[in-house]
């Protein structure tokens, strides 16, 4: 079965730092990009990072940028989200998805989702 | 890239057909998904390449649209179809959603 557990989630003063992982099976993990999306409450959803298969290109929301690093071990078949820096408004359930894209690289949308993580961010 | 959803919400009924449109700031080509969200779970995908149906999908829901113009039909809502949707755009990075459509029941 395929799957992707989130997990890291917690209470963290603004200025603190946490680090987010998602746990992947049931699929060839070093074969597929991998994203970090997250959800503030009661808000739509907003794109964070994604991390290339070998974890030679990542990319981010400009407003992440600096605080956020997106990594990978595909030994331990396992993604990460470094946060520095936090901020109230980085409070949100945070979604690590899998990749949908064809043998040429055209980008299709994410295809298998985790069940979220909850940060929060709050004194 | 930003994309503009509409409506925001609506109301409708068990059968009916419902259409959700989605206006990008530039053009995308065809770079553009669609997802389902219920409360408390993750978004699934629905529709990708702005028309292709993900495996597992009822056919009751299409996808139409390229360019700076899209639309998701309902050909005929379900009880399991209230919800939220979104759409997506992976023509550029930084990746973009629209605002949601809740749908709700009338």
């Amino acid at each position: 079965e395929v799957q992707l557990v989130a997990s890291g989630g917690d209470l963290v003063q603004p200025g603190g730092s946490l680090r987010l992982s998602c746990a992947v099976s049931g699929f060839t993990f070093s074969d597929y990009w991998m994203n970090w999306v997250r959800q503030a409450p009661g808000k739509g959803l907003e794109w964070v990072a994604n991390i290339r298969q070998d974890g030679s290109e990542t990319y981010y929301v400009d407003s992440m940028k600096g605080r956020f690093t997106i990594s990978r071990d595909n030994a331990k078949t396992s993604l990460f989200l470094q946060m520095d820096s936090l901020r109230a408004e980085d409070t949100a359930v945070y979604y690590c998805a899998r990749d949908k894209r064809d043998s040429w690289g055209d980008y299709y949308g994410m295809d298998v989702w985790g069940q979220g993580t909850t940060v929060t961010v709050s004194s | 890239i930003q994309l503009t959803q509409s409506p925001s919400s609506l109301s409708a009924s068990v059968g009916d057909r419902v259409t959700i449109t989605c206006r990008a700031s530039q053009g995308i080509s065809s770079y553009l998904a669609w997802y389902q969200q219920n409360p408390g779970k993750a978004p699934k995908l629905l529709i990708y390449a702005a028309s292709t149906l993900q495996g597992g999908v009822p056919s009751r829901f299409s996808g139409s649209g390229s360019g700076t113009d899209f639309t998701l039909t309902i050909s005929s809502l379900q009880p399991e179809d209230f919800a939220t949707y979104y759409c997506q755009q992976l023509s550029s990075y930084p990746l973009t959603f629209g605002g949601g459509t809740k749908v709700e029941i009338k």
